[in-house]
This record gives structure tokens, sequence and C-alpha cells, in this order.
């Protein structure tokens, strides 16, 4: 059974800061991998979207990269702001076998980012 | 171009009471899937579906119920309100390509006293 596990889970930052999520899968088995941002009370916004075959996706000041045989993501946010205050949460598709195997995602807990003005 | 709708946005159900969360996406997109949001737990998939006619259970489909009649909709019933069934209900849809990302609505919050 898949595993998706996000370190940390909570991460407080002063404004201007580089950080990394972490993301984790224990299937290497995978289409790819999905990166999201949920806000306080809403929906997940999706944010980069890695193939299995690529080793990294960018997107403003946000990286995110992918490391298939060793099980890893991670997400890079470059020099962050207050208002990307929120839960980051990774998700991976598999590609096990069976016609409905690339249909569901596993989900990490997520972490959750706090930058401080 | 909506993207995923859902309705209704808050519900408050009474234990033994049923009712259907509905969903629905203007994308053509053959997968559509349900997942329920619990602190401490991440998002769980309740039922999905690969096209028009095809549904299939996730991780934690007792006490739901799916059908898929059209591309478009994706219904989720709760057939007896329990106050386990108190979450955050999200639907979401892709492509039916593998190499395609998810898009999920805004969500549901569902109260069962």
């Amino acid at each position: 059974k898949q595993e998706v596990t996000q370190i940390p889970a909570a991460l407080s930052v002063p404004e201007g800061e580089n950080l990394v999520l972490n993301c984790s899968f224990t299937d290497s088995a995978i289409y790819n991998l999905q990166w999201f941002r949920q806000d306080p009370g809403k929906g997940l916004t999706s944010l980069l979207l890695i193939q299995s075959s690529q080793r990294e996706q960018t997107s403003g000041r946000l990286n995110a990269s992918l490391d298939k045989s060793s099980g890893r993501s991670t997400l890079y946010i470059a020099a962050s702001q207050p208002g990307d205050s929120a839960t980051y949460l990774c998700a991976v598709r598999p590609s096990g076998k069976g016609e409905t195997s690339g249909s569901r995602l596993t989900f990490g807990e997520g972490t959750q980012l706090t930058v401080n003005p | 171009n909506a993207g995923v709708t859902q309705t209704p946005k808050f519900q408050v159900l009474k234990t033994g009471q049923s009712m259907t969360l509905q969903c629905a996406q203007d994308m053509n997109h053959e997968y559509m899937s349900w997942y329920r949001q619990d602190p401490g737990m991440g998002l769980r998939l309740i039922h999905y579906s690969v096209g028009a006619g095809i549904t299939d259970q996730g991780e934690v489909p007792n006490g739901y119920n799916v059908s898929r009649s059209t591309t478009e909709d994706f219904p989720l019933r709760l057939l007896s309100a329990a106050p386990s069934q108190t979450s955050v209900y999200f639907c979401a849809s892709s492509l039916g390509r593998d190499y395609y990302g998810y898009t999920f609505g805004s969500g549901t919050r569902l109260t069962v006293v």
C-alpha cells in the first residue's frame, strides 16, 4: 500500500526566507506527483505537477523536484511571503496494475506553513 | 469554464437523515473522485469513477453511495448519516490520461448531529 509522508508537519519562518518542504512515498511506481496548496477552510489549489519522467518543475517562486527511485519530492519556495502561509499537500498518482490504478491519489497529511512579517 | 463545482458548501444533518452532495465538472474529465478530509487523517478516497457508468470503492466507502450517469456529474449519497461522517468532502476530476493532474472543488463542510 502506498504511503506518503510529509515532513515537517508545521513550519514557521520569517518573511524573505527560502524554504524546503519534503514529501516521501513508499512505492516508486507512480505516474506523477502533484503539489497542492490549501488555505484554511478552502479547497485545494494545484501548484505543480511533476511527471515520473521529470526531475523538476518550476512556477514563479516555486520549484518542485522529484527523485522517483528514492521516493522523494521537495517543494522549494524562494523569498517567502506572508501570503504563502497555508497548508501544502503532496499527492502521488500510482501506476500499478489495473485499469483504474491511475485514478486514485494518495495524499500526505501536509505541512502547515506560517510566514511571519 | 467553472471547473469543479460542489454544492452545498455547508450542511447540517441529523443522525439517520440522508442527503446527496452534488459535484459537477465542465471540463469533459473522465476521472472523478470523492475524498473526505479529517484532522490528523489527511484526505482519504471514498469512491471514484473512471467514466460514465463505471464506479469503484476507495479507502473508506462504507455509508456512501455513488453513481455516474453522465460525464459531468458525480453525486455522493449519504444513506443514513452518522456523526462519524462529520467531515469536509472534496470532489476532484482529471482527464483520463494518467499524466494529467487533478482539479478539486471547493468542498462541502458537513456536520452530523
